[in-house]
């Protein structure tokens, strides 16, 4: 199975900045890593997909790089809203599996 | 407006078998694959199981071979988990999800809980 490794862990960050997320592949998975978010008491939403394709509806703040094994999210001028969990998950080969979350919090 | 509703869920014996449903709606549901993915309790999410539009093949990860099945009823608009042979580390929300061939999860539920402990 791939395994998918996320850093930083915890990541704190105020209104207004710009933050980076990481995501490590144990082999390489072209293109297909893909970015979700998690809020308590919302459903989970799709951010970014094939790596660095923006999901219908999500804002242009998001962006995502990166192919092979080394992906990052990057969310500028972050908004209260974006305050929750991360999961980076590669939809490349079966079984499809997740990173561990990043957690970003306010400062 | 997607929407997908899981019910099913509860508190069940290791041993024991438990069905999950999910009503969907705001889409042609036969016309996309259909997944169940979890999480356990302060833990990560993990892909438990996906059927392709027709339902005529289906796909699982090694910890839930065997045990689990995955259907759906395109007249209903319902997708189903059967699980049996539950375990303790079965224990962990379940979200129905819409899938985009392959392993793209572009919706989801709110999620059920089932837990499994004597």
């Amino acid at each position: 199975d791939v395994q998918m490794t996320q850093s930083p862990y915890n990541l704190a960050a105020s209104p207004g900045e710009s933050v980076s997320i990481n995501c490590k592949a144990s082999k390489s998975i072209s293109k297909y890593l893909a970015w979700y978010q998690q809020k308590p008491g919302k459903a989970n939403k799709l951010l970014i997909y094939d790596g660095s394709t923006l999901q219908s509806g999500i804002p242009s703040r998001f962006s995502g790089s990166g192919s092979g094994t080394d992906f990052t999210l990057t969310i500028r001028s972050l908004e209260p809203e974006d305050f929750g969990l991360y999961y980076c998950q590669q939809h490349n080969e079966y079984p499809f599996t997740f990173g561990s979350g990043t957690k970003l919090e306010i400062k | 407006e997607v929407q997908l509703v899981e019910t099913g869920g509860g508190l069940v014996q290791p041993g024991r078998s438990l069905k999950l449903s999910c009503v969907a709606s705001g889409f042609t549901f036969n016309n996309y694959w259909m997944s169940w993915t979890r999480q356990a309790p302060g833990k990560g999410l993990e892909w438990v199981a996906s059927i392709t539009n027709s339902g005529g093949s289906t796909y699982y990860p090694d910890s839930v071979k065997g045990r689990f099945t995955i259907s759906r009823d395109n007249a209903q608009n319902t997708l189903y988990l059967q699980m049996n042979s539950l375990r303790s580390e079965d224990t962990a929300t379940y979200y129905c999800t819409r899938e985009r061939p392959r392993g793209l999860f572009d919706y989801w539920g709110q999620g059920v809980m089932v837990t499994v402990s004597s």
